[in-house]
């Protein structure tokens, strides 16, 4: 089945614990990228990539790192995280950079304490 | 700069009522206009699109059409059920900046039996 999967779905940490929120795609993919979404905003997205080894930044990476190492994983780190990056983050991709219909994991709910 | 505005919810409304929500752009250029669905603990899921000016997208009952003229792509569908029951955000992608997503806040609907 064609997907992107997000692990964990739920983590409740605590401020300055690093963490990785991982993302996996079997679509062979070659465009990913990370939002989050939080109440009366939408979805805001945080980095992309178009392709391995190919990373940019979205409206609002501050507090955030991506890798590309390969093609099918995106993750997400948080080296120091803070109470104001609870939030619900979704992992997204698509075929390539300039088609437009993207595929969303399930989310990853985050409360930071 | 470029943006979506959605009307707010929560909308809340009878089975086999109509339904409309009003989503309006701003942005540089001639952007794809798109609904995404979202249901209770899932990822959001392309519902319709439109690529240009007067093109109508539709999809499970739902339609939108692209005017250009008032820059608008308000949702719509005749009959709603209970299992419409979601959030919809109203979004649009740029050509520039590698198919940029911009996403409206999203609106709740609830559909009551």
């Amino acid at each position: 089945e064609a997907q992107v999967t997000q692990n964990p779905r739920y983590l409740i940490t605590v401020t300055g614990k690093k963490l990785t929120v991982t993302c996996s795609q079997n679509m062979n993919h070659e465009y990913m990228s990370w939002y989050r979404q939080d109440p009366g905003l939408g979805l805001r997205q945080i980095y992309y990539s178009m392709n391995v080894e190919v990373t940019d930044k979205g409206d609002v990476p501050e507090g955030y790192k991506v890798s590309r190492k390969e093609k099918r994983n995106f993750p997400l780190i948080l080296e120091s995280p803070s109470p104001n990056q609870t939030s619900l983050y979704f992992c997204a991709s698509r075929l390539r950079w300039d088609l437009e219909t993207q595929y969303f994991g399930p989310g990853t709910r985050l409360l930071v304490l | 700069g470029d943006s979506v505005t959605q009307m707010e919810g929560p909308v809340t409304l009878s089975e086999e009522a109509f339904l409309t929500i009003n989503c309006t752009y701003t942005a540089t250029g001639y952007p794809s206009l798109f609904w995404y669905v979202q249901y209770p603990g899932e990822g959001l899921q392309l519902l319709l699109k439109a690529t240009k000016a007067d093109d109508k997208g539709s999809n499970k009952g739902f339609e939108a059409t692209y005017r250009k003229e008032t820059t608008s792509f308000h949702l719509e569908k005749g009959s709603v059920q209970v299992s419409d029951s979601a959030v919809y955000f109203c979004a649009l992608s740029l050509t520039g900046g590698g198919f940029k997503t911009i996403f409206g806040a999203g609106t709740r609907l609830f559909v009551k039996a």
